[in-house]
């Protein structure tokens, strides 16, 4: 069974940082490429960053580049994504989700909460 | 990115049928056959339930069926049972290895 579990979300004040890890099972996590995608209270979905299965091609949504960092560590299964200079505006619920059937994310974690405030 | 546009609700009754549009435009939508779409319940992670505009993966009743066309792309549910009420959103490949998704509907059981 395919599985995602988030860490690293907490309260943090602004200007902060903060990372978010993914510990990947299941699956062969050498083989996929991997998301984040955030959600803010009571809002939508929004894509944050991709990473290919070797690292090659890194990604950003326009609001975050510069600010998060995604990578990845294949012997360890794992996720990361080092979010800096952190605001208000990143308050989210983050998800890492797996890349699957052409350009969707069909395996999510249950997502951790960042929650940005002085 | 602009999200893609999605009506905030839709409702049916029991055994009704429903349908959520999703419109972008044609640098995502219209450009690629690469629409996917999400149900969430309240608390819990999304779920795929339609990828590649009308492909279902696994395990996804049949029910659920999608559709393109020009920009816009369509989420169409069958026989509602009250278990589908949930929120629903749309996603699209944007080129670029750049996603974009719509901003959510609440899809009611009534």
């Amino acid at each position: 069974e395919v599985q995602l579990v988030e860490s690293g979300g907490g309260l943090v004040k602004p200007g902060e940082s903060l990372r978010l890890s993914c510990a990947a099972s299941g699956f062969t996590f050498s083989g996929y490429s991997m998301n984040w995608v955030r959600q803010a209270p009571g809002k939508g979905l929004e894509w944050v960053s991709s990473i290919s299965s070797s690292s090659s091609h890194i990604y950003y949504a326009d609001s975050v580049k510069g600010r998060f960092t995604i990578s990845r560590d294949n012997a360890k299964n794992s996720l990361y994504l080092q979010i800096n200079s952190l605001r208000a505006e990143d308050t989210a619920v983050y998800y890492c989700a797996r890349e699957g059937y052409d350009y969707s994310f069909d395996h999510w974690g249950q997502g951790t909460l960042v929650t940005v405030s002085s | 990115q602009s999200a893609l546009t999605q009506p905030r609700s839709v409702s049916g009754s029991p055994g009704q049928s429903v349908t959520i549009s999703c419109t972008g435009t044609s640098s995502d939508v219209g450009g690629y056959n690469y629409v996917s779409w999400y149900q969430q319940h309240p608390g819990k992670a999304p779920k795929l339930m339609i990828y590649d505009v009308s492909k279902r993966p696994s395990g996804v009743p049949d029910r659920f069926s999608g559709s393109k066309s020009g920009n816009t792309a369509s989420l169409t549910i069958s026989g509602l049972p009250a278990e589908d009420e949930a929120d629903y959103y749309c996603c699209s490949y944007a080129g670029s290895y750049t996603w974009v998704f719509g901003g959510g509907t609440k899809l009611a059981v009534l």
